[in-house]
């Protein structure tokens, strides 16, 4: 079965870096665009970025671009966020979602979530 | 950037009850709006995809339709399990960007 699994939240101080990963398993991860979303607490969703299925393209919200860098390792079945210069308003649960293939784009599978807090 | 704008904010609605949530797109996205339900504390369930397409193991009470910037959700019959917040995304370019959400309260 599809699953996609979030790592690598916590707390971390203002202008600090953080690293999440996201482990795919069950479908041929090197065929597919994944994204992130994340959720602040209590508030809507918000896209954050994409990357491509060979990692060749990656596009970024204006809210994380320069901050944030997308990578993914198809050898490993995993997908990669590098945050630098974090903020407080950065502090949400961050969710990897797959892309769906064909005539679909929207995120079919998405993880569990990963907590970031940004905090002094 | 699209701006895509959901009305309403918030709805209480009875069992049975159809509902509609709107969803506008400040240009044109031709098909590429999709759906999501979200239940608290857990990550958003794909619906529909462009604009009229049930994701696979959707009940057929839930529906899309409109096109170019005007869009609709509707549950034909609202069951007490469809309490949640609904969210409508375009995927016709980056950024892929949400609307604020709609929260669906049973009477």
């Amino acid at each position: 079965q599809v699953q996609l699994v979030e790592s690598g939240g916590g707390v971390v101080q203002p202008g600090r870096s953080l690293r999440l990963s996201c482990a795919a398993s069950g479908f041929t991860f090197s065929s597919y665009s994944v994204h992130w979303v994340r959720q602040a607490p209590g508030k809507g969703l918000e896209w954050v970025a994409v990357i491509s299925f060979d990692g060749g393209e990656k596009y970024y919200a204006d809210s994380v671009k320069g901050r944030f860098t997308l990578s993914r390792d198809n050898s490993k079945n995993t997908l990669y966020v590098q945050m630098n210069s974090l903020r407080p308003e950065d502090t949400a649960v961050y969710y990897c979602a797959r892309q769906c293939a064909g005539d679909c784009s929207g995120f079919d599978y998405w993880g569990q979530g990963t907590l970031v807090t940004v905090s002094s | 950037d699209i701006q895509m704008t959901q009305s309403p904010s918030s709805l209480s609605a009875s069992v049975g009850d159809r509902v509609t949530i709107t969803c506008r797109a400040s240009q044109s996205i031709d098909r590429y709006l999709n759906w999501y339900q979200q239940k608290p504390g857990k990550a958003p369930k794909l619906l529909i995809y462009v604009a009229s397409s049930l994701q696979s193991g959707v009940p057929s009470r839930f529906s899309g339709g409109g096109s170019g910037t005007a869009f609709t959700l509707t549950i034909s019959s609202l069951q007490p399990e469809d309490s949640a917040a609904y969210y409508c995304q375009q995927s016709y370019n980056p950024p892929y960007t949400f609307g604020q959400g709609t929260k669906v309260e049973i009477k």
